[in-house]
């Protein structure tokens, strides 16, 4: 089955403490991306990745890091999460060729920082 | 400043009826559209898109319209079902310019179809 995994599905940490969301796609997938999701801000782009070893920074790239060393895996790093950090995270991927025609989204990471 | 702006947070439409849900922006480098739709609990669903080389692209019962000129668009649902009551986000991007995967997000329309 084609998708997108994410884990945690949930995290509650504190704030200092490192932690990294992994995102996994199984299509062979060239394109991935990180969002953020608040209330009343709708969707914003974190990183996002055309390739392994290629990675652009989005909106809102501040306190986050990725990389892409495999096609198939682009973890997001919280070096020191603090509060402001909490939120929906998700994952996306799609082929480059289409354009985000079908962009595949992960279920989400709710991140908490207390 | 918001590039995409979906100044509609929510819309109440009556099964059967046609749902409009706009969208406006402001970048004129935007080349390419694209409306997701997202249940709770679940990440979102692409449903259609649109280049700045058309006006109108339509799949099914949705259809999306593009002014560039009043940099504008929509989505049209008709007839509206009560399963496509979920949050509609509008988002744009620069296909033309090296900047494709940068992709910006409006803050989403809440639609509400009555059965």
């Amino acid at each position: 089955e084609a998708q997108v995994t994410q884990n945690p599905r949930y995290l509650i940490t504190v704030t200092g403490k490192k932690l990294t969301v992994t995102c996994s796609q199984n299509m062979n997938h060239e394109y991935m991306s990180w969002y953020r999701q608040d209330p009343g801000l709708g969707l914003r782009q974190i990183y996002y990745s055309m390739n392994v070893e290629v990675t652009d920074k989005g909106d809102v790239p501040e306190g986050y890091k990725v990389s892409r060393k495999e096609k198939r895996n682009f973890p997001l790093i919280l070096e020191s999460p603090s509060p402001n950090q909490t939120s929906l995270y998700f994952c996306a991927s799609s082929s480059a060729g289409l354009l985000y025609n079908e962009q595949f989204f992960g279920p989400g990471t709710r991140l908490t920082v207390l | 400043d918001q590039q995409v702006k979906q100044n509609s947070p929510s819309l109440s439409v009556q099964e059967g009826r046609i749902s409009i849900l706009n969208c406006d922006y402001t970048n004129s480098m935007f080349d390419y559209f694209l409306w997701y739709k997202k249940y709770p609990a679940e990440g979102p669903t692409f449903l259609i898109s649109i280049s700045s080389i058309k006006d109108k692209n339509e799949d099914g019962r949705f259809t999306v319209f593009l002014n560039k000129s009043a940099k504008h668009l929509s989505l049209h649902i008709v007839p509206s079902q009560p399963g496509d009551s979920a949050v509609y986000f509008c988002a744009a991007s620069q296909q033309l310019s090296g900047s494709q995967g940068n992709l910006i997000f409006g803050k989403g329309t809440k639609l509400s179809v009555k059965p």
